[in-house]
């Protein structure tokens, strides 16, 4: 069974510039997360959906952070514009189904920003 | 607020001891415990759960208790071997019955040959 995809691995830019992040979750798999993973830090849920509805978007930083999820699979993340504090690992996993599923993370995209 | 606090932040242990690491969770609704391992620049990797009606789940070398009336879950690794040198998190899912986790600080466990 194929993981999670994510893209890209590693990605630098300055403070106030604009970036996106792409995941494929797992076949099959309705529920897709974003988390945010500050160094020495458990991750921290940013969003969440079921199929292409958001669940939870309570902790997303609305005014600069977006997310969508077009026909159900995929995803985009996007930060603009980014700060200093924005530097984490960005994190995508997915999950059968919403409750008391297994999530299976992807590799994440380590962002720094400058 | 939903918390779950991770003790302890590091462990060293030898090679062949056991390791423990205790969680704390703060919502009484919680029914859904994962614990991840993951290694530097690596993915958290499930490694078990345990749901709120078991006590206990073992699978080879760990296991995990679950005391609902304390809220308290705890990861058990038995005869750890330098493989297991990673951070351990653990998780509780969230309210709202959405499949939310919200994970502790984190572990780090050395094991030392």
């Amino acid at each position: 069974e194929a993981g999670v995809a994510q893209s890209p691995r590693y990605k630098i830019i300055e403070k106030r510039q604009s970036v996106a992040f792409w995941c494929n979750p797992i076949s099959g798999h309705a529920t897709l997360y974003w988390y945010q993973q500050i160094l020495g830090q458990g991750p921290k849920l940013l969003i969440q959906f079921q199929n292409n509805g958001v669940v939870d978007d309570s902790q997303l930083p609305k005014d600069r952070f977006s997310a969508e999820r077009l026909k159900g699979v995929d995803s985009t993340l996007k930060i603009q514009p980014a700060k200093l504090e924005d530097s984490a690992v960005y994190l995508c996993a997915s999950s059968l189904e919403k409750t008391d599923q297994p999530q299976h993370f992807g590799d994440g995209t380590r962002l720094s920003i400058l | 607020g939903e918390n779950v606090e991770q003790h302890p932040s590091t462990l060293s242990v030898q090679e062949g001891d056991s390791a423990v690491i205790k969680c704390t969770y703060s919502d009484s609704a919680s029914n859904y415990f994962p614990w991840y391992k993951q290694e530097l620049g690596k993915r958290p990797q499930l490694i078990i759960d345990i749901r709120s009606n078991v006590g206990e789940k073992k699978d080879q070398r760990i296991a995990v208790t679950l005391n609902k009336t304390a809220k308290h879950f705890s990861l058990h690794i038995t005869e750890t071997q330098p493989e297991d040198s990673a951070v351990y998190f653990c998780a509780a899912s969230g309210s709202g019955n959405t499949g939310k986790l919200i994970f502790g600080q984190g572990t780090t466990l050395q094991v030392k040959p």
